[in-house]
C-alpha cells in the first residue's frame, strides 16, 4: 500500500533558526497537506497544495508541491518557541474522504 | 467560532461499559470523520461519513459504531470497549466534494480502558 516518509523524525534547534522538513511517497499525489499538532491538541492545517511544482507561504512558512508529485517539503524561517509540535504531511484522497498522514516531523526549539 | 467540539476530553472508563464520544462542528460541513492517533502508528481513520444517514469504514473500525442522524453531529459509540481501545481520538469535519481543502480537527478526546 501507499507510504509516507517524512523526515527528520525529530529535531532540535535553537530559537531564530531555520528549519526544513520534507515528506516522501510510494506513490503519485493529487494533494499534499501540511499539518500542525500542539500538544495536546489536534492538528490544525497549515498549507494545502494542489499541483506539481506548487510553491505557497504561510507566513513564516513555506512548503512545495515536488515536480515528481512524490515529494513536498515545508520550511519555517526564522523559528520560535511556539513552532514547538509535530508537523505532519498528509494526502486527502476525495473519493472516499480519507487523510493519510505521515509519521510525523517532531519540533522542538530551544530558546 | 468555527470549530469541531468533542466532549469529552478525558475518560477513564472499565472494560465492557458502553460510552459515546460526541462530536459537533457549526460549520456546515459535509464530512465528517473519526481518528484515532496512537504512539508508533500515528492517525489512523475508524470512521467517516459523507452525508446525513451514510458512513464507512475506515482503516481500524472493529469495536466502534458511528452514526450521522444530522449533519453536524457524529457521535462515536464503544459499546464494549476493551483496554486495546485506549487512546487519543479525533473527530474532524471538512466542506464536502465542492472543497479540497483538508480536514478541520477537534481538540481530542483521551480514553483509558482498565
Amino acid at each position: 500500500g501507499q507510504q509516507l516518509n517524512q523526515s527528520p523524525q525529530s529535531m532540535f534547534i535553537q530559537e531564530g533558526e531555520d528549519v526544513s522538513m520534507n515528506c516522501t511517497s510510494s506513490s503519485i499525489f493529487n494533494t499534499w497537506l501540511w499539518y500542525k499538532q500542539d500538544p495536546g491538541e489536534g492538528p490544525v492545517l497549515l498549507i494545502a497544495l494542489y499541483k506539481a511544482g506548487e510553491l505557497t507561504s504561510n507566513g513564516r512558512l513555506t512548503a512545495q508541491f515536488g515536480i515528481t508529485r512524490k515529494d513536498s517539503f515545508l520550511n519555517i524561517s526564522a523559528s520560535i518557541p511556539s513552532d514547538v509540535g509535530i508537523y505532519f504531511c498528509a494526502e486527502l484522497k476525495t473519493s472516499y474522504d480519507k487523510v493519510i498522514f505521515g509519521p510525523g516531523t517532531s519540533l522542538s526549539v530551544i530558546p | 467560532e468555527a470549530q469541531v467540539t468533542q466532549n469529552p476530553r478525558y475518560l477513564i472508563t472499565v472494560t465492557g461499559k458502553k460510552l459515546t464520544v460526541t462530536c459537533s462542528q457549526n460549520m456546515n460541513h459535509e464530512y465528517m470523520s473519526w481518528y484515532r492517533q496512537d504512539p508508533g502508528l500515528g492517525l489512523r481513520q475508524i470512521y467517516y461519513s459523507m452525508n446525513v444517514e451514510a458512513t464507512d469504514k475506515g482503516d481500524v473500525p472493529e469495536g466502534y459504531k458511528v452514526s450521522r442522524k444530522e449533519k453536524r453531529n457524529f457521535p462515536l459509540i464503544l459499546e464494549s470497549p476493551s483496554p486495546n481501545q485506549t487512546s487519543l481520538y479525533f473527530c474532524a469535519s471538512r466542506v464536502g466534494p465542492q472543497g479540497h481543502y483538508g480536514y478541520t480537527f477537534g481538540s481530542g478526546t483521551r480514553l483509558t480502558v482498565v
